[in-house]
This record gives structure tokens, sequence and C-alpha cells, in this order.
């Protein structure tokens, strides 16, 4: 079945640093792919998505690109804030999967002042 | 506009205590869905009802029971609670369009969750 693999978390980075949050997945067909953070203490919220091979979603200065080539489609920010502390979430939708959203484990980031 | 609901924020249970988390959105969607967060394995789906008047399992779905009460609302019972249900509980909606029997790739939007213990 469908699955989305993420980096290992947690991540831990000084303000100012580059960002990159890898995610791999598995899926048959065109899946739509998506980031969520989850801030503390708050419910999911989309960051961006991206729903075919080469679209690059942008948001609040991070980026992915889907890379159908190498079935990923890795989060970045040129320069991280405190206030992008939280957990983020990579997640597909299956071409052929109702509207139902498979998640990977999420990774905690942490920016240090 | 209050998005997505739920009630409780916090709740704790006996074993084989038995309780209803409410779910309500304000924003018409059709989709309605209920996940559960654990540590270290994101979230997972328990039920969802792709429009109102329909419910299914999604991959966690036993020890659950769900209603599509109206558009609006969507609850998650458990009957029989277990200490493996401890976990925290996100309700989720989307608008759910169906274009020539291909979903679209609409957004879901999420409720801030309620946290739930099983002792």
């Amino acid at each position: 079945g469908d699955s989305v693999t993420q980096m290992e978390g947690p991540v831990t980075l000084s303000e100012e640093a580059f960002l990159t949050i890898n995610c791999t997945y598995t899926a048959t067909g065109y899946p739509s792919l998506f980031w969520y953070v989850q801030y503390p203490g708050e419910g999911l919220q989309l960051l961006l998505k991206a729903t075919k091979a080469d679209d690059k979603g942008s948001n609040k200065g991070f980026e992915a690109t889907y890379r159908k080539e190498t079935t990923s489609f890795h989060l970045e920010k040129g320069s991280v804030q405190v206030s992008d502390s939280a957990v983020y979430f990579c997640a597909l939708r299956g071409f052929q999967g109702a509207q139902k959203l498979v998640f990977g484990q999420g990774t905690r980031l942490t920016i240090n002042p | 506009n209050a998005g997505v609901t739920q009630t409780p924020k916090f709740q704790v249970l006996k074993t084989g205590q038995s309780m209803t988390l409410q779910c309500a959105q304000d924003m018409n969607h059709n989709s309605m869905y209920w996940y559960r967060q654990d540590p270290g394995m994101g979230l997972r789906l328990i039920y969802y009802s792709a429009s109102e008047g329909t419910t299914d399992k999604g991959e966690v779905p036993n020890g659950y029971n769900v209603s599509r009460l109206n558009k609006r609302e969507f609850s998650l019972r458990l009957e029989s609670a277990a200490p493996s249900q401890t976990s925290v509980y996100f309700c989720a909606s989307s608008v759910g369009i169906w274009d020539r029997g291909i979903p679209s790739t609409d957004t879901q939007y999420f409720g801030p969750g309620t946290r739930l213990t099983v002792l």
C-alpha cells in the first residue's frame, strides 16, 4: 500500500540555518503530496502541496518539489526562524484513494536563537 | 469562522468506559475524517465520511464507531475504552469534490485535537 517515510528527528538548528527535511514515498499512480505543520498544542495546518510531477509548492519561505523520478518531496527553507519550531509531517493522497491522507511519522524541528 | 471544532479537549477514562468525541465544521464541507496521532507514528485514519450519509473504515477502525449526524457534525465513539486507545484524536474536513470519479486535491483542515488517556 501507499506509504511515506520521513527523515528521523528531532532536528535542531540555529536561527538562519538552511533546513532540509527529507520525505520519500511509495504509491501507485500519481499521488498528490503535502507538507503539514503542527505547532505546539495545535492541530495540523497545511504548509504546502504539489499535485503533479515537477510541481513546486511554496509557502512562508518553505519549498518542496515533487520529484517523481526519485519519489521524493523534500522540504527546504533557506533561513529558519525560532518561530519555525514545530513538527512537520509529509503526507500523500493516492490517486485512487478517495480523499484519505497517508502521513509520515513526523519530524520535530527546534530552532535555537 | 471557527473552522473545525472538537470537544472535549482533554479526557481521562477508565478501561471499559465509553465516550463520544464530537467534531463540527462550519465550512460547508462534504467530507470529514477522524485520525489518531501516536508518538513516532504520524497520523492514522480511523474512519472517514466522504459525504453526508456515508461512512467508511480507515486504517485503524477496530474499537471505534462513527456517526455522520448531519453535514456539519461527525462523532467518534469508543464503546469500551482500552489503554491502547490512549492517543490524541484529530478531526478534519475537506470540500470533497469529485470530478468524474476522481477525487480532487482539496485540502484537509484539522481541528485542535482531543487528548484521551485510558487508565
